[in-house]
């Protein structure tokens, strides 16, 4: 397998703009987590999935983010309007039920200017 | 709640000299512990775990770590550090598949040589 994949890996964009995170987790896992990292705030969990469904989106710091998984295979992070506070990287992980680790993606690391 | 502390933000050590870095967690249950490392540019890589049993686990690249309920650490340790351990550590405590993580900050490792 190829791991978590997620794309693109960097991403720079304007103020305003829509931003768009995409993540494919490991095949036959069924949990996907989506973190934020910067140097203030470290490795924050913004949302994770159970099955497809969202199971806690507290993490979620405003409502300008939401995240789909329409499948067991993809997932989605979206940022609309984007701000430069939103600047981080963003990594996606899955695991599976019973399992003892989470795999990482290698993240996106996104600059709003 | 769950919560994981990483004292040390940022350790230099020679090259072929021995490392420790300390974690602390809190944490309601018998947690399951886990250190990551993340290289530049890199996503999280799982070093070791422990979920029961010996106290002392054994990780990839020589690391190995010792849970220690009384003292509610699990502190990370190296014999020997290769200029290629240059990276940042990650604390994590959780319960397991399906649940997230709860990272510490990290702790920043340089090597000199």
């Amino acid at each position: 397998d190829a791991g978590v994949i997620q794309s693109p890996r960097h991403e720079v964009t304007e103020m305003g703009q829509e931003v768009t995170l995409r993540c494919k987790p490991i095949s036959g896992h069924n949990s996907l987590f989506w973190y934020r990292q910067t140097m203030m705030r470290g490795l924050e969990l913004l949302i994770y999935f159970n099955n497809n469904v969202p199971i806690d989106d507290s993490g979620m710091p405003e409502d300008r983010f939401s995240a789909k998984m329409p499948n067991a295979s993809f997932s989605t992070l979206k940022i609309q309007p984007s701000e430069p506070r939103d600047s981080a990287v963003y990594f996606c992980a899955s695991d599976l039920q019973g399992a003892t680790e989470a795999f990482f993606g290698q993240g996106t690391r996104l600059t709003v200017v | 709640a769950q919560s994981v502390t990483q004292p040390d933000i940022h350790i230099t050590v020679s090259e072929g000299a021995s490392l420790e870095l300390r974690c602390n967690y809190s944490y309601g249950a018998t947690p399951y512990l886990f250190w990551y490392v993340q290289s530049p540019g890199q996503g999280l890589q799982l070093l070791l775990k422990y979920f029961s049993g010996d106290t002392l686990v054994q990780g990839i690249k020589g690391f190995e770590a010792e849970f220690k309920r009384s003292q509610s650490s699990f502190n990370l340790r190296k014999p020997s550090v290769h200029w290629s351990d240059a990276a940042e550590y990650f604390c994590a405590v959780g319960p397991s598949g399906n649940t997230p993580l709860v990272f510490g900050k990290g702790t920043r490792l340089s090597v000199i040589a």
